[in-house]
C-alpha cells in the first residue's frame, strides 16, 4: 500500500519553463490537495479537489493550474515557472472533506526555479 | 491568509530532556492538530484535539487544546534522537480548510 505518491522528487527549472507535478493515491480517497512549504511559512494550500471532477483555489493559487484526472490522480502544473515558485510541494489526500485529521501527505517534490 | 504562530521556531536539546512548544491564533478554532515532518518526508499526524481543555497523549507526546480555543500546546517527554524533525500545528474552524502553523524545528543531541 503506497499511500500518496509524488513525482518527481527533485526538479530544477529555468524561469519561464513549464512542468507538471504528478500525484496519485491508492486509498480510494475523495479529496486531494496541493500545498507548498516555504521556510518560516508553514504549509499553504494552493489548490484542492473535493471530489473527482471538481477543483477549487486555495490560499496561493496564482501561477498554478491543476487537473483531477480521475479519482486517483491530481496534478499540479506550472505554465511559466518563476523563482518565487521555488519551494517544496506536497500532495495530500483524505477520504472526506471535513474530517481533516485523516489528511495523508506524499513525501514532497523539491522544486528550484533559476 | 491567516497563519498560526508557533514558538519556538527552533529548539536544540539534549537527549532525555522534555520539550514544550505552542501555537497561537487570533481566531477561535474547533479542531487543533499536531503533525510531525521527518527530514525529506511529508507531515504525519500525531494528535488530534476536538474540545477546549482536552488533553490527549500519544506515547511520550501530550497535546492540549487551549481553554480560549485560540491556542494549543505540545509536550514531548524524555526526548530521543528520532524525535528530530519539524512539528506543525494546524487549526480548523468548522468546515474551513486547515490552516498550518509556521513550524518548530527540533534537534536532539545524544
Amino acid at each position: 500500500n503506497a499511500g500518496v505518491t509524488q513525482t518527481p522528487k527533485f526538479q530544477v527549472l529555468k524561469t519561464g519553463q513549464s512542468m507538471t507535478l504528478q500525484c496519485a493515491q491508492d486509498m480510494n480517497h475523495n479529496s486531494m490537495y496541493w500545498y507548498r512549504q516555504d521556510p518560516g511559512m508553514g504549509l499553504r494550500l494552493i489548490y484542492y479537489s473535493a471530489s473527482e471532477g471538481t477543483t477549487d483555489k486555495g490560499e496561493v493559487p496564482n501561477g498554478y493550474n491543476v487537473s483531477r484526472l480521475n479519482k486517483r490522480e491530481f496534478s499540479l502544473r506550472l505554465e511559466s515557472a518563476a523563482p518565487s515558485q521555488t519551494s517544496v510541494y506536497f500532495c495530500a489526500s483524505m477520504k472526506g472533506t471535513t474530517t481533516n485529521e485523516k489528511l495523508f501527505f506524499g513525501s514532497g517534490t523539491q522544486l528550484s526555479v533559476l | 491568509g491567516q497563519q498560526l504562530n508557533q514558538s519556538p521556531q527552533s529548539m536544540f536539546i539534549q537527549e532525555g530532556e522534555d520539550v514544550s512548544m505552542n501555537c497561537t491564533s487570533s481566531s477561535i478554532f474547533n479542531t487543533w492538530l499536531w503533525y510531525k515532518q521527518d527530514p525529506g518526508e511529508g507531515p504525519v499526524l500525531l494528535i488530534a484535539l476536538y474540545k477546549a481543555g482536552e488533553l490527549t497523549s500519544n506515547g511520550r507526546l501530550t497535546a492540549q487544546f487551549g481553554i480560549t480555543r485560540k491556542d494549543s500546546f505540545l509536550n514531548i517527554s524524555a526526548s530521543i534522537p528520532s524525535d528530530v524533525g519539524i512539528y506543525f500545528c494546524a487549526g480548523q474552524r468548522n468546515t474551513d480548510k486547515l490552516i498550518f502553523g509556521t513550524g518548530t524545528r527540533l534537534q536532539v543531541f545524544p
